[in-house]
């Protein structure tokens, strides 16, 4: 069973704050990892996809990568009501281009 | 959402019918999905295509059959619906098998068996 565990939440954060959305894997053949938003009612949308250890930054968005502790993050800087939404960490292998995703993380962001 | 339709968007339909949900894609990938979404699950893969008339399994297959004619059509078949598979149904498309590559999501279809 090739999972991805997140923390389901839900997770409250203030506006403007750092939120920090946490996920882990279970197969070390995983090679890119990915976020994807949901808000209600609506399909996933990718955020950020990452494949090298380290960070990876984009606009407010960084992901984390650490393949040795099998472990991803997203971490939200300034944080909008408009981020409100779930979030889901998937996990891929090199080939074959099957995703596993987790079962998401539920953040809100106090006005 | 890569030029990605669902069809229908919503369906109640009783125990034991076939049921039919469509894909349709604009953006001539190559690959395309079937998952279900269900609370407490997140997105479960049900059958893949990674070609015309090219499919294989996923996860949770039992129940549910697939056929690809054309580059743009995907449709995942109930062929007798039970109240276990009602659920939220999101097809997705990838243009390549490479990992480091998205998947796009289309509108899904909420699907309730009585």
């Amino acid at each position: 069973q090739k999972e991805v565990e997140q923390n389901s939440g839900p997770l409250s954060v203030p506006e403007g704050a750092i939120a920090s959305l946490n996920c882990t894997y279970s197969d070390r053949g995983s090679q890119s990892f990915f976020w994807y938003r949901q808000y209600s009612g609506k399909s996933p949308e990718l955020i950020m996809f990452i494949y090298s250890n380290g960070d990876k930054e984009d606009g407010r968005f960084t992901a984390q990568l650490n393949k040795a502790s099998q472990y991803v993050s997203l971490l939200i800087r300034d944080s909008q009501p408009s981020d409100s939404a779930t979030y889901l960490c998937a996990a891929s292998p090199n080939t074959g281009n099957q995703f596993y995703f987790g079962t998401g993380t539920s953040l809100t962001v106090i006005p | 959402d890569a030029g990605i339709t669902q069809s229908p968007r919503h369906k109640v339909t009783e125990t034991g019918t076939p049921v039919t949900l469509r894909c349709h894609q604009t953006e001539n990938h190559r690959y395309m999905y079937w998952y279900r979404q269900d609370p407490g699950h997140g997105l479960r893969l049900i059958h893949y295509s990674y070609g015309v008339k090219d499919t294989d399994k996923g996860e949770v297959s039992d129940g549910y059959s697939v056929s690809r004619s054309k580059t743009e059509d995907f449709l995942l078949t109930l062929e007798s619906a039970t109240s276990s598979q009602t659920s939220v149904y999101f097809c997705a498309t990838s243009p390549t098998s490479r990992g480091e590559n998205e998947q796009f999501f289309g509108p899904g279809t909420r699907l309730t068996v009585l």
